[in-house]
């Protein structure tokens, strides 16, 4: 049973689409995130929602809307795709507060943009 | 804000050696927690082995060990008796006790391991 999975795991898509990308976990975490791995392999945090409530919202082009219709999911949509949003999208919960709090992560979405 | 330097982009050890990855980290905090995760080729980022800065002791899980030196912001780790399958991205990560939604990874160390 997997604990965090994301859907889709690949999305092929042409500039100026719109796509989302589907979270939950069944871990019973408080926390939920959005990381941006690009090509070089950098993870970038975009988003953390706490409870449903946006905690970390990093500079990300407003193109990105997460949504969180509760703590077991985090959503993410993106409007207008383009040629540098090609990355690999990863899911994350936590439950801070508690110990270390290591993140649990999705399989991860790998996004091109044509 | 906190950052996490790890200076060896690429790193190979032969199958059985022993290779030490190196990861540093800026903080004025006293508690956080460090993280060492694995990302092989399925891209799954698979978590390694954790410290808590508060424990002097330094953390090990089977051939994975840390060095952990709170006093240099230095947390190495040392994967032993190497095999084919940790050949893999390592990243080093830090979670502030205080603001601990957020995670700083570093960028990472890309490991091949020699048969």
């Amino acid at each position: 049973d997997t604990a965090v999975s994301q859907t889709p795991k690949y999305l092929v898509t042409q500039m100026g689409n719109d796509k989302s990308i589907k979270c939950e976990q069944n871990l019973g975490h408080d926390t939920m995130y959005w990381y941006k791995q690009d090509s070089k392999k950098f993870l970038k945090i975009m988003f953390s929602y706490n409870n449903k409530e946006l905690i970390i919202n990093e500079t990300v082009p407003n193109r990105f809307s997460p949504k969180s219709p509760d703590k077991a999911h985090l959503n993410l949509h993106i409007n207008s795709l383009e040629l540098g949003d090609s990355a690999v999208y990863f899911c994350a919960s936590s439950q801070v507060g508690h110990g270390p709090g290591e993140l649990f992560f999705g399989e991860g979405s790998r996004l091109t943009v044509l | 804000a906190q950052t996490v330097t790890q200076s060896q982009p690429e790193m190979s050890v032969q199958e059985a050696e022993t290779v030490t990855l190196s990861c540093t980290y800026d903080t004025s905090e006293s508690d956080y927690y460090l993280f060492w995760y694995k990302q092989p080729p399925s891209r799954q980022m698979i978590l390694v082995i954790r410290q808590e800065a508060y424990k002097q002791q330094n953390a090990t899980e089977n051939r994975f060990s840390v060095n952990f030196q709170k006093a240099a912001k230095s947390f190495s780790l040392k994967i032993s008796d190497s095999q084919l399958g940790d050949a893999a991205m390592y990243f080093c990560a830090y979670r502030s006790d205080y603001d601990g939604q957020n995670f700083v990874f570093g960028p990472g160390t890309r490991l091949s391991v020699l048969p």
